[in-house]
């Protein structure tokens, strides 16, 4: 998984409960992602990373916030859980934005279900 | 289980057959495209990747095509074997946008 850990690996939590998701890389890749999966749907940008402190929001970014004070740590943090935040969770890396045509690696993701 | 994997087109291919799996891109001026393997429970695995200005690419046991023309890309795969068994998938992008994904295709291989 191309040195990338996330954690935890699954999570159980309820609605109206904060939930924090920590992507570690070890590349010293610039470009971090959040992406989200669902059933019947491909993976869904919500925010990404081009910097220390740098973020930007992507498609389904409502009801989520990203922080990254150090190169190796991207963290997504859902403020109230809802159950439509239920999910599997994949963060990525790439080594340049690359305009956006630059391979992106994905870690093995995380399981959350909100009840 | 697999929920990703679920209301997904699936392929069926015998052991040792050649599989082709296909994939229609929507955006035309996407200029570069990416193949990812996801078996499951795991994260999606790079396996190949083309750019605009070529038709064919291939890599160890995988060769991806291009079409432009009808806006669509296929992933062939020889000599299938049961480890690639797993959900295909491709993803599109041009310059200054995110990556757009497809949702997939299983792939099962028969003994």
């Amino acid at each position: 998984d191309a040195g990338i850990t996330q954690s935890p690996r699954h999570k159980v939590t309820e609605t109206g409960t904060p939930v924090t998701l920590r992507c570690h890389q070890t590349e010293n890749h610039r470009y971090m992602y959040w992406y989200r999966q669902d059933p019947g749907h491909g993976l869904r940008l919500i925010h990404y990373s081009y910097g220390v402190k740098d973020t930007d929001k992507g498609e389904v970014s409502d009801g989520y916030s990203v922080s990254r004070s150090k190169t190796e740590d991207f963290l997504l943090t859902l403020e109230s859980a809802t159950s439509s935040q239920t999910s599997v969770y994949f963060c990525a890396i790439s080594e340049s934005g690359g305009g956006g045509r630059e391979t992106q690696y994905f870690g093995p993701g995380t399981r959350l279900l909100v009840l | 289980g697999e929920s990703v994997g679920l209301h997904l087109p699936t392929l069926s291919v015998q052991e040792g057959d050649n599989s082709i799996i296909n994939c229609a891109y929507s955006n035309s001026a996407s200029d570069y495209f990416i193949w990812y393997k996801q078996e499951s429970g795991k994260g999606p695995q790079f396996i190949i990747d083309i750019r605009s200005n070529m038709d064919k690419r291939q890599g160890q046991r995988v060769t991806v095509l291009l079409n432009k023309t009808v806006k669509h890309l296929s992933l062939q795969i020889a000599a299938t074997q049961p480890g690639d068994s797993a959900v295909y998938f491709c993803a599109e992008a041009f310059y200054g946008q995110n990556f757009v994904f497809g949702p997939g295709t299983r792939l099962s291989v028969l003994p």
